[in-house]
């Protein structure tokens, strides 16, 4: 079984700058969460989707960050503009119930 | 809501020696408790979880951990390590009650094992 797809693993960008992030779950999974990690923090829930609606964004900086799900499958989280703050490891994880399974991440830094 | 408190963020042990990772978590609901490993430059692994039933729960790569209700606690442990359990630990809780299957986590313990 192929396991979550995360795309690019490293972003380097400048503040103020746009950023996007896609994830793959895991065939059949209908939640899907991505989760912002800073280093030496545990990953903090960003924003779940069950299907293709939103279950719960209330961690999500509306201001600049959007995050979407086609079709219930691929989801892309976007930043923009981009501040230094935003520099972390962003993980998108799948599940059927209670057990996620996480993809290897994207680490950004913003310059 | 819930919360995680992992009291050590970082726990040296030499190879072959016990270790012990605490978490402690905060609740007004009944959770569900999972611990998560976290390998350089990877995506969190499940360990071992906690729904139900047993309260001394057995996970992957020797690991077990107990589910204390009165002291609201779920330590990990493994009686003798490796120099390949180096890695970040994870403790995280989920509310039982609901259908939102939210995990919220610790701030980690890097576990180092030396030789």
């Amino acid at each position: 079984e192929a396991g979550v797809a995360q795309s690019p693993r490293y972003k380097i960008i400048e503040k103020r700058q746009s950023v996007a992030f896609w994830c793959n779950p895991i065939s059949g999974h209908a939640t899907l969460y991505w989760y912002q990690q800073i280093l030496g923090q545990g990953p903090k829930l960003l924003i779940q989707f069950q299907n293709n609606g939103v279950v719960d964004d209330s961690q999500l900086p509306k201001d600049r960050f959007s995050a979407e799900r086609l079709k219930g499958v691929d989801s892309t989280l976007k930043i923009q503009p981009a501040k230094l703050e935003d520099s972390a490891v962003y993980l998108c994880a799948s599940s059927t119930k209670y057990e996620q399974y996480f993809g290897p991440g994207t680490r950004l830094t913003v310059t | 809501a819930q919360s995680v408190t992992q009291l050590d963020s970082q726990v040296p042990v030499f190879e072959e020696a016990p270790v012990e990772l605490r978490c402690n978590y905060s609740s007004s609901v009944s959770v569900y408790l999972f611990w998560y490993v976290q390998y350089p430059n990877q995506g969190l692994q499940l360990l071992l979880k906690y729904l139900s039933g047993s309260t001394l729960v057995k996970g992957i790569n020797g690991f077990e951990a107990e589910f204390n209700k009165s002291q609201t606690s779920f330590h990990l442990r493994k009686p003798s390590v490796h120099i390949s359990d180096t890695a970040e630990y994870f403790c995280a809780v989920m509310g039982s009650g609901g259908s939102n299957y939210k995990l919220t986590f610790g701030k980690g313990t890097l576990l180092t094992v030396n030789p």
